[in-house]
């Protein structure tokens, strides 16, 4: 049983590009959550996606925005890149509200 | 707004000994659950335990175990028999039981653990 896979692993931009993130959620699961990871910081919740909606979102500017497709699989795109937006980036999934979220290896972004 | 607080930046501890990693958080909430995530070099948070708040009793998960202090706003994680694999972040988070989801989770800047041999 695959759990969440991300790709890619890492990639680099230059500022005022746009980048595309990918995450399969674990065999089962129907809702996926992203989080953005600074060095040396604790993740924080970007926005979560459930029935291809977006359900909740944190704090992050509209240059983030995501997807999620009817086989449950994600996409996290970032637009005009920022160097702040240097970061790992972690997708979560989990079946519906309130059970174990498990977490993908993260896809380690840099911006130039 | 709803934080979580992990005052010890970095922590070390001997093979086979105990440490205890501190968190605190804030919230007006009621009903939430508290975790403790371990983060590895490789980069995948793994959960380490899990506590609901209206369980009084101490969740234990093998050599982890909480201490959880509701009114205190405490919930810090006590690891036994500390052993080489346990090396790495640890990052404690919490969401509300309502209106929340496990996938949308607030953590603190976490604690680096480091093992001696």
């Amino acid at each position: 049983d695959a759990g969440v896979t991300q790709s890619p692993t890492h990639l680099i931009k230059t500022r005022g590009q746009q980048v595309t993130l990918r995450c399969s959620p674990k065999s089962g699961h129907d809702t996926v959550s992203w989080y953005q990871q600074a060095l040396g910081q604790g993740p924080q919740f970007i926005f979560q996606y459930y029935e291809e909606e977006e359900r909740q979102r944190g704090n992050f500017p509209d240059r983030f925005s995501g997807h999620q497709f009817p086989n449950y699989s994600s996409e996290l795109n970032v637009n005009a890149l920022l160097l702040g937006d240097s970061a790992l980036y972690l997708c979560a999934s989990n079946l519906r509200a309130n059970t174990e979220a498990f977490f993908g290896q993260g896809t380690r972004l840099t911006v130039v | 707004a709803q934080t979580v607080t992990q005052s010890q930046p970095e922590m070390s501890v001997q093979e086979a000994e105990t440490v205890t990693l501190s968190c605190t958080y804030d919230t007006s909430e009621s009903d939430y659950y508290l975790f403790w995530y371990k983060q590895p070099p490789s980069r995948q948070m793994i959960l380490v335990i899990r506590q609901e708040a209206y369980k009084q009793q101490n969740a234990t998960e093998n050599r982890f175990s909480v201490n959880f202090q509701k009114a205190a706003k405490s919930f810090s994680l006590k690891i036994s028999d500390s052993q080489l694999g346990d090396a790495a972040m640890y990052f404690c988070a919490y969401v509300p039981t309502y209106g929340g989801s496990q996938g949308n989770l607030i953590f603190g800047k976490g604690t680096k653990l480091s093992v001696k041999p």
